[in-house]
């Protein structure tokens, strides 16, 4: 089944320490997000890539990075985690950009506790 | 500044009841209305969507309804099932975007 993978599921890591989490797809859509979601929260958005085009959001912190070497993978790298950044991660895709992006499509998301 | 609010925060219905969860947007430029559904531990997975030329859309128990003059749109659950409990998002996109704008969420509980 086509699908969006994250990995790991759950990743805890140490305060300042850096850490990277990996999406894949098999959809072969043109565009990947990165959400942050808090307990009782909507996810927020961090940034999309349109093809290899790259679009952060301007409340995103310097702390988060993000690469996308080629269609299928996409990784979100946070450089020196703070207690704050212990979150939910959502990777998600659409087909195309513009109106008909309202269908997302969801990986399961990677638990981040940062101790 | 929040574009869409939704309400209410949460909700319990009784098994075969019928859930409404209501959003209101301020952005006239937004172009399509989705509705996702999150179980705990797992991503949202789309629900339903709406353009605001249609001002009903229904799909098996969900029918979204569209309110274009007062920038308001709703979710029903008809016959609520167990099953259903789970977080409700209402969203919005604009043409010109590649990122939804989603609502505060609605945790809906079912009881059999």
């Amino acid at each position: 089944d086509a699908m969006v993978i994250q990995n790991p599921r759950y990743q805890v890591t140490q305060f300042g320490k850096p850490v990277t989490l990996s999406c894949s797809q098999t959809l072969n859509h043109n565009v990947m997000y990165w959400y942050q979601q808090k307990s009782s929260q909507a996810p927020k958005l961090l940034f999309h890539y349109y093809d290899k085009d790259f679009n952060n959001e301007a409340d995103t912190p310097d702390n988060f990075q993000s690469r996308r070497p080629n269609t299928s993978f996409c990784f979100l790298d946070i450089r020196s985690p703070g207690l704050g950044d212990a979150a939910m991660y959502l990777c998600a895709t659409s087909r195309e950009g513009g109106p008909l992006s309202y269908e997302q499509y969801f990986g399961p998301g990677t638990r981040l506790t940062v101790t | 500044q929040q574009q869409v609010k939704q309400s209410p925060q949460s909700l319990i219905v009784q098994k075969g009841g019928i859930s409404i969860i209501n959003c209101a947007y301020e952005n006239t430029a937004f172009d399509y209305f989705p509705w996702y559904q999150q179980f705990p531990g797992k991503g949202p997975a789309l629900l339903i969507a709406i353009r605001p030329d249609v001002s009903e859309k229904k799909e098996g128990r969900f029918t979204i309804s569209f309110n274009k003059s007062a920038k308001q749109f709703s979710l029903h659950i008809m016959d609520s099932q167990p099953g259903d409990s789970a977080t409700y998002f209402c969203a919005a996109i604009r043409a010109a975007g590649n990122k939804l704008t989603f609502g505060g969420g609605t945790r809906v509980l079912v009881k059999p």
